[in-house]
């Protein structure tokens, strides 16, 4: 299964733009990209996800680099409730997510 | 609708006893899938199954078991328990459609805590 490397930690402060970044350079052309994100106490959340070109959806976007090898989600105004563990994830489908430790984002009033 | 159920949401066994912990998928959705979270780690997938056969296994010891019965409930199935299956279990479940690129996202449950002692 292709790996993520993504940075232990990010903070923010509230209201401000939030980049998470993740590297996968083994990505496979069959890989979608997906982000889940894990509040405490609860279950992964689906986030996002994309295959090639950069996506936007209620929650956040998502930016793919051309050669697919990095991408960054981008949380546009961070809010006290988006304090999270953060899953960048490679995966053929979504029945088998290989989570990697995440990136934790600490958000500051 | 009602999300991903599990049940029970804590449980404490003794090391050598046997769990089974039980997930109610999301109205609709035939895939069910299980994670073992460590405390500090990221979920590990241990199985996948699908119209109630097993698609996928991890990593795991065959202490580990599940199946999936006709109404798409699953149950995880640990025999002979050591300290070290200590962990948060979650359960997802998933639409399965045959184009690829329909298949968004995985939903969680809110998982069973079990502690070994």
């Amino acid at each position: 299964d292709a790996k993520t490397t993504q940075p232990n930690s990010m903070e923010s402060n509230e209201e401000e733009p939030v980049h998470l970044p993740c590297n996968h350079s083994t990505i496979s052309g069959t890989d979608y990209i997906h982000w889940y994100r894990q509040l405490p106490s609860q279950g992964p959340e689906y986030v996002i996800h994309g295959l090639t070109s950069n996506v936007n959806n209620r929650m956040a976007s998502l930016a793919i680099a051309e050669d697919r090898k990095s991408s960054t989600l981008i949380l546009h105004r961070a809010t006290l409730r988006d304090a999270a563990v953060y899953y960048c994830i490679l995966s053929y489908n979504t029945d088998k997510l290989i989570f990697g430790t995440g990136t934790r984002l600490q958000v500051f009033p | 609708d009602a999300g991903v159920t599990q049940s029970p949401t804590h449980l404490i066994k003794t090391r050598g006893q046997h769990v089974t912990l039980r997930c109610s998928p999301i109205s609709g959705h035939k895939s069910v899938s299980w994670y073992q979270q460590v405390l500090g780690q990221g979920p590990q997938f241990i199985f996948q199954y699908y119209e109630k056969e097993e698609r996928g296994r991890g990593n795991f010891p065959d202490r580990f078991s599940a199946r999936q019965f006709p109404n798409y409930s699953s149950e995880l199935n640990v025999n002979a328990l050591l300290l070290g299956d200590s962990a948060l279990y979650l359960c997802a479940s998933s639409l399965q459609y045959e184009r690829r690129e329909m298949n968004t996202e995985a939903f969680f449950g809110q998982g069973t805590r079990l502690t070994v002692v």
